[in-house]
């Protein structure tokens, strides 16, 4: 079956501007979760959603905005990008929230703010 | 709050050497899961393992072993007769019971496999 696909896969932005990011699940997954990589932070948790609503929040300011559709797809925004907002943005997806197995990553968007 | 940490940042060995992987983590609950995962160039993050907090046995998949010990905070993971496709960033990982599907990530280990 397909695995969790992540839109666009590469991006450059520039200060100030936002982005959005795309995050298809697999098939019958309704969790999604969203992670942040940097070299400097590591991997670092942004949010996560089950049915629509926002279960969990990480540390970080509110320009991280988030949503999931009915279908269980999910967009992640980010407003007024600065520097330190380039990264890999990972997505990842599960049957459900809490789920006892493991979380099924997609290969992410990889934004760069200039 | 939840801590995990790998202090090897980086390990080169030659194919067939075997290498171990370490993690320590930190945690007040008493039921957590343990996960490791390896991520390849092409960015995804691919499941390895993932063990509970009152499964203390260790496992072995092939070439692939992990070592849990809730007495040292430790699960190491051991990948023998390593190959050159074994070579990526492994992070092991830790979720607590009350926190949803959140992972925290140790800083992982770059592990190169030299032919």
């Amino acid at each position: 079956k397909a695995g969790v696909t992540q839109t666009p896969r590469y991006l450059i932005k520039t200060r100030g501007q936002q982005v959005t990011l795309s995050c298809s699940p697999i098939s019958g997954h309704r969790s999604v979760s969203w992670y942040q990589q940097t070299p400097g932070q590591g991997l670092q948790f942004l949010f996560e959603y089950f049915s629509e609503t926002q279960r969990n929040k990480g540390n970080f300011p509110g320009r991280f905005s988030g949503r999931q559709f009915s279908n269980s797809r999910s967009e992640m925004n980010v407003s007024t990008l600065e520097l330190g907002d380039s990264a890999l943005y990972l997505c990842a997806s599960s049957l459900r929230l809490p789920n006892t197995g493991e979380l099924f990553f997609g290969e992410g968007s990889r934004l760069t703010v200039l | 709050a939840q801590k995990v940490t790998q202090a090897q940042t980086e390990i080169s060995v030659v194919e067939k050497e075997d290498v171990t992987l370490d993690c320590v983590y930190e945690t007040r609950d008493t039921t957590y899961y343990l996960f490791w995962y390896k991520q390849p160039p092409s960015g995804e993050l691919v499941f390895l393992i993932r063990r509970n907090s009152f499964d203390e046995q260790n496992e072995i998949s092939g070439r692939y072993s992990w070592n849990f010990q809730k007495s040292t905070s430790s699960f190491n993971f051991t990948i023998t007769a390593s190959q050159v496709v074994d070579s990526a960033v492994y992070f092991c990982a830790l979720r607590v019971n009350n926190a949803g599907n959140m992972l925290t990530f140790g800083g992982g280990t770059r592990l190169m496999v030299k032919p």
